[in-house]
């Protein structure tokens, strides 16, 4: 079965304490996988695609890594408005189906 | 301006009613989707248009309908509303189908409740 859990559900952060936040896929054909960061009360915003192991994206603070089954995004000291969900999707090949993690919520506290 | 708009932001009913949101988006995307988000945070895809035609209906009742009357709207209409229905649907558009994946913009959503 399809699915993206991503881990851990909540981190609470210092300004500038460095952390990683990961999400783990199963789907038969991945043909992108996306992070997205939104805050309370708004539509989720789009961070980066991957599209195969290996490959990296970064902005800022924020740097996405892929690999076959997992991505991470890394956050390098971090400042208070960082605070959001991130979510973590994947494109499967079939049917144009996009699934969703469940996010982790980010807290980062000055 | 706002690239993916919905309307209402709040709407608050009574079970048994029937209510429609309405999605537009002024980037020129071919594909619109509406996801479901519940309590604890899960974004469930619902349907999905390109160009007009529906080409993602996911295993949801049958009092949603989505209506495009043009790529640039879609909007969602819900029959006889039942409290589990209670969410926040977000409708979303992305540049096109095709072989790359392309990332999806989100409406600010709408908070659905239903007493």
């Amino acid at each position: 079965e399809d699915q993206v859990t991503q881990s851990p559900e909540a981190l609470r952060l210092q300004e500038g304490e460095s952390s990683s936040l990961n999400c783990s896929y199963t789907v038969s054909g991945l043909r992108g996988l996306f992070w997205y960061r939104q805050d309370p009360g708004k539509g989720p915003e789009f961070l980066f695609t991957l599209y195969s192991a290996g490959e990296e994206k970064e902005k800022e603070r924020l740097k996405a890594t892929l690999t076959k089954k997992e991505s991470f995004l890394h956050i390098t000291a971090p400042k208070p408005e960082d605070s959001a969900t991130y979510l973590c999707a994947v494109q499967a090949w079939y049917f144009n189906k996009f699934y969703f993690g469940s996010g982790t919520k980010l807290n980062v506290k000055p | 301006d706002t690239a993916v708009s919905q309307t209402p932001k709040y709407l608050v009913t009574q079970m048994g009613n029937d209510k429609s949101i309405k999605c537009e988006q002024n980037l020129g995307h071919d594909t619109m989707y509406w996801y479901k988000q519940d309590s604890k945070k899960f974004l469930k895809i619902m349907f999905s248009y390109n160009n007009k035609e529906l080409i993602i209906n996911e295993t949801v009742p049958n009092r949603f309908s989505p209506k495009s009357p043009d790529k640039a709207h879609l909007n969602l209409h819900i029959n006889s509303l039942e409290l589990g229905d209670s969410a926040v649907y977000f409708c979303a558009s992305s540049p096109a189908l095709g072989l790359a994946g392309y990332e999806q913009y989100f409406g600010p959503g709408t908070r659905l409740t239903v007493t």
